[in-house]
């Protein structure tokens, strides 16, 4: 079956470190991959996606790449800022569907 | 332009009572989805129209979710009777293409508690 599994959170950092929050999935086929992220508040947003192997989405300093051999999509940021706390979701759209497949979600608070 | 509303944002029920959830999706978007998330669980799938049509219902939990979206634009989620386990939170998302282009546009979600 179609899963995704995330790392568990809450995450906490302090402003400008380093933000790994890890990834894998479980797919037939080759899935397009997605990362959605919720503000406090607010519905979810599309951060970034990558649709083949190697590929590497980016959007506001956060890249992700699509890992085949090791079913992985990790979110990286060099320098997170306050305004990063939300809660960050990886998601999967399995081959040959339109619905997405979600993971648990992973939130991330980020101090001054 | 405006983005996929909502309403309402909050509900509290009693268990046995009916729930009625809408979603607006953007203009022109022919793709509604319907998820939910559980408890803090993973947000799951309930249901994709494409206009009108039930494209795919796979994730609906039981006969007592009933979901329309007459005239293909919004869309309405009916839970009759609600149970406990109902609670959570429940988003809806519109797309216009399909396929490796499509990106899906979420609400802010509907939050249900069931006491």
């Amino acid at each position: 079956g179609n899963s995704v599994t995330q790392m568990e959170g809450p995450v906490t950092l302090s402003e400008e470190a380093f933000l790994t929050i890890n990834c894998t999935y479980t797919a037939t086929g080759y899935p397009s991959l997605f990362w959605y992220v919720q503000y406090p508040g607010e519905g979810l947003q599309l951060l970034l996606k990558a649709t083949k192997a190697d590929d590497k989405g980016s959007n506001k300093g956060f890249e992700a790449t699509y890992r085949k051999e090791t079913t992985s999509f990790h979110l990286e940021k060099g320098s997170v800022q306050v305004s990063d706390s939300a809660v960050y979701f990886c998601a999967l759209r399995p081959r040959g569907f339109q619905k997405l497949v979600f993971g648990t979600g992973t939130r991330l608070l980020v101090s001054p | 332009e405006a983005g996929v509303t909502q309403f309402p944002s909050h509900s509290v029920i009693e268990k046995g009572q009916t729930v009625t959830l809408r979603c607006d999706p953007i203009s022109g978007h022919d793709n509604l989805y319907w998820y939910r998330r559980v408890m803090g669980k993973e947000i799951k799938f309930l249901l994709h129209f494409v206009k009108e049509s039930k494209q795919d219902e796979s994730g609906m939990p039981n006969n007592r979710f009933l979901a329309e979206r007459t005239g293909g634009t919004y869309s309405t989620l009916k839970v009759q009777p609600a149970e406990l386990e109902d609670s959570g939170v429940y988003f809806c998302a519109s797309s216009q293409l399909e396929g490796y282009g499509e990106t899906q546009y979420f609400g802010p979600g509907t939050r249900l508690l069931v006491l």
